[in-house]
Formats: C-alpha cells, structure tokens, sequence
C-alpha cells in the first residue's frame, strides 16, 4: 500500500496548456504539501495544506492553484503553462506538530514543451 | 539566499568505509534537521532527524551530528554499503517557531564503490 501516492507521474504537455497534478495519502497526516525541485535539484516548498486549510504560500505564480478536497488528498493544478514550470513535484504530508519529518510521494516529472 | 548549504555536490567511498556528507545553515532559527536519501526518479525517503537541544543522534549504521555553534551538521554513514549509493538531502526547520516547513540544501549525490 503506497503512503504518498501521485498522478500521473510522467506529464509532458504544450505551453499554454493547463493541468492537473494529484496527491494521495493515507497515513491520515494532518499537514500536506507540494514542493518543486527545478532543474538545478533544489527542492523548494510551494504551498501547505493542514486539515484543508491553505497555511504555506511561497510566493508562487497566481498560475499554480492547490485544491484540497479532503485531508487525504492536494492537488495542484496550473493553467497557462510555461517553459520554466517543467521540473518534477513532489507532494509530502506530515503527521503533526511536534515534528517536521515529512513523507514525500514518488514525484511528478513535469516537461512543457 | 540558501539557507541551508551542501557545499560537496558528490562524494565516492568505498565499500565498508566511513561516508560522511556536510551541511552548513545560516538561519539561527532553525532549531529541526533532518537528513533524506533519494534514489533516482523516487521521492525523498527520511533517514534521521536531530533537534537543537541535542549534538548527536544515532540511527544502526547512520549518525547524525550537529554543532550549533559552527551552524554545521553532518551525517556519517558505518560501513558504507553499496545500496547507500543515493543523493542525500539536508534539510532544516524552524520548527520551535511554527514555521512548518523545510528548508533543503541541493543535494550530495553519494556513490559507494565496491
């Protein structure tokens, strides 16, 4: 059974195109994120979610819109597509607040051609 | 502004030896560490974690070290084995703040050599 499970996990797409990205989890984690790792391997935090409340905005592009339907899923959706968003995204959850260890889905490469 | 550094971008040891990846933060605030280890086209998996209030953690053949005053961590690997061969991530917290999020350095990709 995979903890942290995103879809799809390959998505090569046109610029201008939108798009969706989904996350999973079912370890019943109050706390989900997305993070972006560019080109240059840095793995950067975009947005948090705990309990379907947004609570980490990181300056991210009006283009990018999490949704959270429930605790157990985030996803990230991303309208206007450009060159610069190809990179692969990771979601992660973590279980509360007395630690940060958090636990990272298998990513989501993403290429816009 | 990268508050968390790993200087070394790859490090090769051999079988059986000792590895040992470095990072350095700038932010005092950051009172959480944590060490990942990725394989390739796999999420970050966790290692070992350190709070501030500690200089040492032990986890089988992995350890971590921190030494607040020098704003450095380490993690030594003993003896290093081949399924080691990875990118380890240092990552950080200010989590005594509420801050709720991580902070990562870009990576050490490790290669252990038979």
């Amino acid at each position: 059974d995979t903890a942290v499970s995103q879809t799809p996990k390959y998505l090569v797409t046109q610029m201008g195109n939108d798009k969706s990205i989904k996350c999973e989890q079912n370890l019943g984690h109050d706390t989900m994120y997305w993070y972006k790792q560019d080109s240059k391997k840095f793995l950067k935090i975009m947005f948090s979610y705990n309990n379907k409340e947004l609570i980490i905005n990181e300056t991210v592009p009006n283009r990018f819109s999490p949704k959270s339907p429930d605790k157990a899923h985030l996803n990230l959706h991303i309208n206007s597509l450009e060159l610069g968003d190809s990179a692969v995204y990771f979601c992660a959850t973590r279980p509360g607040y007395t630690t940060d260890t958090q636990y990272f889905g298998p990513g989501t490469r993403l290429t816009v051609l | 502004d990268q508050q968390v550094k790993q200087n070394s971008p790859s490090l090769s040891v051999q079988e059986g030896r000792i590895s040992i990846l470095n990072c350095d933060y700038t932010n005092s605030m950051f009172d959480y560490f944590l060490w990942y280890k990725k394989y390739p086209a796999e999420g970050p998996t966790f290692l070992i974690s350190i709070s501030s209030i500690k200089d040492k953690n032990e986890d089988g053949r992995f350890t971590v070290f921190l030494n607040k005053s020098a704003k450095h961590l380490s993690l030594h690997i003993v003896p290093s084995q081949p399924g080691d061969s990875a990118v380890y991530f240092c990552a950080a917290s200010a989590l005594g703040q509420g801050a709720q999020k991580l902070v990562f350095g870009q990576g050490t990709r490790l290669t252990i050599n038979p």
